[in-house]
């Protein structure tokens, strides 16, 4: 089981571009959890999802910020039009039930908009 | 308001000395307190988990306790190493419906040699 998957590592873009994050949780997990963490500041938490459905977004941005988990593939995490305030790690963790405090973390995807 | 503080924001210890990290908390309804070290750029690890009842956890040369009267939880650090230089975190879960997990900023511990 190699843990739950983020790719690209690091990820730069010019202001208005779009960026595509995406996290591939472990096998058997159908939990996914977007944090995001900006430079000497905690995690904070953006989104919940289970397998096709969107269950607690509730710290995700009103505009520009998407996130899916499609029945087959990875979760993926979209900022559009960045900006220079959306510079953070963004990390995914899974867990195998509706246990947040069980989910394991991947190694983050730093994104840096220039 | 839920909230999660540590203390201190940060701490440097000479190797092979112990330390200890403050946890306060006030969030309500509590389910479990747990202690994350996350190295740099990577992501977050759990070392342990307390629920209400446990007064006390141990992960090796961490060693958790928790006052759930009191609301304050420590992580003490033995015998430290280089290798335990890191942001140690602790993130309280909150019971109910919609369980959350309430992150503290993290204590960033240095070991020198």
């Amino acid at each position: 089981n190699a843990g739950v998957m983020q790719n690209p590592r690091h990820l730069v873009r010019r202001r208005g571009q779009e960026a595509r994050l995406r996290c591939s949780p472990m096998k058997g997990h159908s939990h996914v959890y977007w944090y995001r963490q900006l430079p000497e500041e905690g995690l904070k938490f953006m989104v919940y999802l289970q397998k096709e459905n969107i269950i607690d977004e509730s710290g995700m941005p009103k505009e520009r910020f998407s996130a899916e988990f499609p029945k087959e593939g990875p979760s993926i995490l979209r900022i559009q039009q960045v900006v220079r305030g959306d510079s953070a790690a963004y990390f995914c963790a899974s867990s195998p039930f509706a246990e947040v405090g069980e989910a394991f973390f991947g190694q983050g995807t730093r994104l840096t908009v220039v | 308001k839920n909230q999660v503080e540590q203390s201190p924001q940060s701490l440097i210890i000479l190797e092979g000395k112990n330390c200890t990290l403050q946890c306060n908390y006030t969030v309500s309804p509590f389910s479990n307190l747990r202690w994350y070290k996350q190295d740099t750029g990577r992501g977050p690890v759990s070392l342990t988990i307390m629920t209400f009842s446990e007064n006390t956890k141990s992960n090796g040369r961490y060693t958790a306790t928790l006052d759930a009267d009191t609301k304050q939880s420590s992580l003490h650090i033995t015998a430290s190493q280089l290798s335990d230089s890191a942001s140690y975190i602790c993130v309280v879960t909150s019971l109910g419906g919609n369980r959350k997990l309430i992150w503290g900023l993290g204590t960033s511990l240095a070991v020198n040699p």
